[in-house]
């Protein structure tokens, strides 16, 4: 079946600890990306790849840290945590030909910092 | 810079009703505009993908319209049901894969 998962589903952390959310997708897309969602603000775009090793900052990348090391794999990595992180997260892929295709996304992680 | 507004943002209709959802986004130059379905606490699931080329994309009792020159999508959904008791998103890609969100219309049907 085709799909983006992510882990962990729900997180709670304290601050300052660092934490990864994992991505991965089995589509073979070379295009992922990261979002946040949160009330009054909609969703967001933190990062996205457009390839293997090539990775850009969205609207509000501060705090965080990506890499794309796999083509499949596009975690999310947040150094130092804080409250203001807390959101709903997910990451979404496309085979990234020039807009012209459906953006999947996965289930969500929502992470609360404390 | 592209913005994508849908109102209203909240609406409330009788089971077996037919009813619109609309988005308005200010920049034309769009490839593409998905309509997503979020549940609560959920993920997104995508309805409808409709190109800048094209007028309309059906699929089932969906039918999603766009007119690209006027800034405007709409979202029909014919004979409501509970399940379809949703948040429903309009997004807009400008041809670099980042999509634009609205914040979304929460629908809720009443049996």
């Amino acid at each position: 079946e085709a799909q983006v998962t992510q882990n962990p589903r729900y997180l709670i952390t304290v601050t300052g600890k660092k934490l990864t959310v994992t991505c991965s997708q089995n589509m073979n897309h070379e295009y992922m990306s990261w979002y946040r969602q949160d009330p009054g603000l909609g969703l967001r775009q933190i990062y996205y790849s457009m390839n293997v090793e090539v990775t850009d900052k969205g609207d509000v990348p501060e705090g965080y840290k990506v890499s794309r090391k796999e083509k499949r794999n596009f975690p999310l990595i947040l150094e130092s945590p804080s409250p203001n992180q807390t959101s709903l997260y997910f990451c979404a892929s496309t085979t990234g030909l020039a807009g012209r295709n459906e953006q999947f996304f996965g289930p969500g992680t929502r992470l609360t910092v404390l | 810079k592209q913005e994508v507004t849908q109102i209203p943002a909240a609406l409330s209709v009788p089971e077996g009703e037919n009813l619109v959802l609309n988005c308005s986004f200010t920049d034309s130059a769009i490839y593409n505009l998905q309509w997503f379905r979020q549940d609560p606490g959920k993920g997104l699931t995508s309805l409808l993908l409709i190109q800048s080329s094209q007028r309309e994309q059906t699929s089932g009792r969906l039918n999603a319209s766009l007119d690209k020159s006027s800034g405007r999508s709409t979202l029909y959904i014919a004979a409501s049901q509970p399940g379809d008791s949703a948040t429903y998103l309009c997004a807009v890609n400008a041809g670099n894969e980042k999509l634009t969100f609205g914040t979304g219309t929460r629908l809720t049907i009443i049996p």
